[in-house]
């Protein structure tokens, strides 16, 4: 069975470090993989997806940037944090077009 | 589009009763819905969904209805117990890319009174 993996589940950052989140896919191959933000109490909002290695579509101009190194591993980077980059950060993953969308658990980040 | 900036809207409804959470999508050319449950501090799980050749799918408890005329779509839920108390969102994606993109509604926050 197809499982997705997301670390860490909290991070606390200061103002101005760099931020390294992770995501794997075990089970399948060449998922579409997502990256959502959260914000308390609202919506969820697409940053990035990536149909393929090295494929990043972004979203949203803004402090982030995403990476696909390896078929079923998606990484959410940021060079210099911004109070406004806290949030609770999600992974997901589908099986391909037209598929429904499976979550991670997500990483609560606070920036201090 | 997106409303990510906006507050949750927010449902109240007694255990036992039916509830029903509604959604407006924006893309005429979205043609597969997603309704989710997110329950606090975890990451949404999927509930039904529902491809624009249907206007109407019933899971255990929950029935989706599609509205493609107007661009709406609704959840409901029979017989609301507590554990259904959660945020909903509906998520829509389209041929136009290929359904790689898949957007979410604002969400729905249910709490059931016991």
């Amino acid at each position: 069975s197809q499982t997705i993996h997301q670390w860490p589940a909290t991070l606390v950052q200061p103002v101005g470090s760099p931020l390294s989140l992770e995501c794997t896919v075990e089970g399948t191959s060449n998922p579409n993989l997502y990256w959502y933000r959260q914000a308390a109490g609202r919506g969820l909002q697409l940053l990035f997806y990536s149909v393929g290695i090295g494929q990043i579509s972004s979203e949203v101009p803004q402090n982030l940037s995403a990476s696909r190194p390896q078929d079923r591993q998606f990484i959410l980077s940021s060079k210099k944090l911004l109070l406004s980059d806290s949030g609770f950060y999600l992974c997901a993953w589908s099986v391909g077009p037209g598929g429904m969308v499976f979550f991670g658990q997500g990483t609560r980040l606070t920036v201090v | 589009g997106e409303s990510v900036g906006l507050h949750l809207p927010t449902l109240s409804v007694q255990e036992g009763d039916n509830s029903i959470i509604n959604c407006a999508y924006s893309n005429s050319a979205s043609d597969y819905f997603i309704w989710y449950k997110q329950e606090s501090g975890k990451g949404p799980q999927f509930i039904i969904d529902i491809r624009s050749n249907m206007d109407k799918r019933q899971g255990q408890r929950v029935t989706v209805l599609l509205n493609k005329t107007v661009k709406h779509l609704s959840l409901q839920i029979a017989a609301t117990q507590p554990g259904d108390s959660a945020v909903y969102f509906c998520a829509e994606s389209s041929p136009e890319t290929s359904y790689d993109k898949v957007i979410f509604g604002p969400g729905t926050s249910l709490s059931v009174i016991p």
